[in-house]
């Protein structure tokens, strides 16, 4: 079942702050969220299990709110570094705890 | 440190013919393994994940099989390949179901 990702393309000015948010219709064990830049692999940012946290990095944050199945994003004081295409993916319950699935992805574009 | 090796970066092929890409990792023992196809400007599908040594799960009927000879080695194969089948082929691995995915260098794959 793959994540549903909002929105789908962003455009910032350097400074500014964005949210990507990231849903599911089934349970949750975890939620992942990773970074691509063009014609790159996706790099990993963070996990967050079930449970329902918050982690991250001093301008890169994410929320899971386990009830709800939804994680969100936080890049804030963005700088031409965090563009790129961001994903979110998503384990459920049970068998499906090891089967990764991602989301269509949100393009962030910074500019000066 | 672990570290997963993805080959070939770039495949020309042409219609009819068969694939075998491999990917193999590092440092690690026992990972989960998965195999993700990005068709140009999308998102991310997931085509085959396993957790151990012979055991393959599918996630998309398609021509494209995949197999896990050994414990840090997967491979991604088709007997007939298909104009559909281009993409970027990446392989990832996962620690546990706890643990965020690394993922290998991809293969540009063009069927022509």
């Amino acid at each position: 079942q793959q994540p549903v990702q909002s929105p789908q393309a962003v455009i910032l000015r350097e400074g500014e702050d964005a949210v990507i948010n990231c849903s599911s219709s089934k349970a949750l064990y975890s939620v992942h969220w990773y970074r691509q830049k063009h014609g790159e692999a996706p790099v990993f940012l963070m996990i967050l299990l079930k449970g329902g946290e918050q982690k991250g990095h001093e301008k890169i944050s994410a929320s899971f709110n386990e009830k709800k199945q939804q994680s969100s994003l936080y890049l804030t004081a963005s700088q031409l570094s965090y563009s790129g295409t961001y994903f979110c993916g998503t384990a459920h319950l049970g068998a499906g705890s090891y089967q990764l699935t991602f989301g269509k992805g949100t393009k962030l574009s910074v500019i000066p | 440190s672990q570290t997963i090796h993805q080959w070939p970066a770039t495949l020309v092929q042409p219609v009819g013919s068969p694939l075998s890409l491999e990917c193999t990792v590092e440092g690690t023992s026992n990972p989960n393994l998965y195999w993700y196809r990005q068709a140009a400007g999308r998102g991310l599908q997931l085509l085959f994940y396993s957790v151990g040594i012979g055991q393959i799960s599918s996630e998309v009927p398609q021509n494209l099989s995949a197999s896990r000879p050994q414990d840090r080695q997967f491979i991604l194969s088709s007997k007939k390949l298909l104009l559909s089948d281009s993409g970027f082929y990446l392989c990832a691995w996962r620690r546990d179901r706890d643990s965020g995915a690394f993922f290998g260098q991809g293969t540009r794959l063009t069927v022509v």
